[in-house]
């Protein structure tokens, strides 16, 4: 079993639709989750993260983390366009560098 | 947030060559980088951890001497693909930390895609 799973899609979804990504990981370790995007050809950039349980919300995304059932989930709403790209979840232990998913691909088609 | 510049973007060489991949940080030191490897659709794979002034640590699996790395200064470490493969070919993304930052954040370069024909 992989250390961090991750549908790799491509997820599909009209403009204006709420998104759900999800991951799910095995190490309890796991301290801060984080959220990254990757554009096509490009290298990845912190999307946002949580540290713990919980949810965090920032603009139109909210990271959730169960830490019971070790799953979390990257809400978009009022998705756009421009949020057509890669999304990885990255669970990280204290200071040691992140775990990747292998990512989602999303498609928000106008 | 810090930037990390990566060069080439982009490179296409000839099969049995060498190529060199440049990785700085621009706006902070780095004394530690880290080089990715990333398949199409697949997670980025860490291949090395970078360190200013010592050698590089190298996952499991990776050959230090195919994938050699050179971290001479704060600001700068250099993967250099030794004998080129078709099979290397792939996008390489180095990225750092802000040793200012709180959160751990990695700050990636652009990623550079090589081609070996």
């Amino acid at each position: 079993q992989k250390e961090v799973e991750q549908d790799p899609g491509p997820l599909s979804v009209p403009e204006g639709a709420i998104v759900s990504l999800n991951c799910t990981y095995s190490n309890s370790a796991f301290q801060y989750f984080m959220w990254y995007r990757q554009y096509s050809r490009k290298g990845p950039e912190l999307l946002m993260y949580t540290y713990s349980s919980g949810n965090k919300e920032d603009g139109r995304f909210t990271a959730q983390v169960d830490k019971s059932s070790k799953y979390i989930s990257l809400f978009i709403r009022d998705s756009q366009p421009s949020d057509s790209a890669t999304y990885l979840c990255a669970p990280q232990r204290g200071s040691y560098i992140p775990t990747f998913g292998r990512g989602t691909s999303l498609i928000v088609h106008p | 947030g810090a930037v990390v510049s990566q060069h080439p973007s982009w490179v296409i060489c000839k099969s049995g060559t060498s190529v060199k991949i440049e990785c700085r940080s621009l706006d902070f030191q780095a004394t530690t980088m880290f080089w990715y490897r990333q398949f199409p659709k697949q997670s980025l794979m860490l291949m090395a951890t970078s360190n200013e002034g010592s050698k590089a640590t190298y996952e499991q699996g990776v050959e230090k001497d195919k994938f050699l790395i050179n971290h001479a200064s704060l600001t700068l470490s250099t993967l250099t693909v030794t004998s080129a493969h078709p099979e290397d070919s792939s996008f390489y993304i180095c990225s750092a930390r802000d040793p200012q930052g709180n959160t751990g954040e990695l700050f990636f370069g652009e990623g550079s895609r090589l081609t070996v024909l």
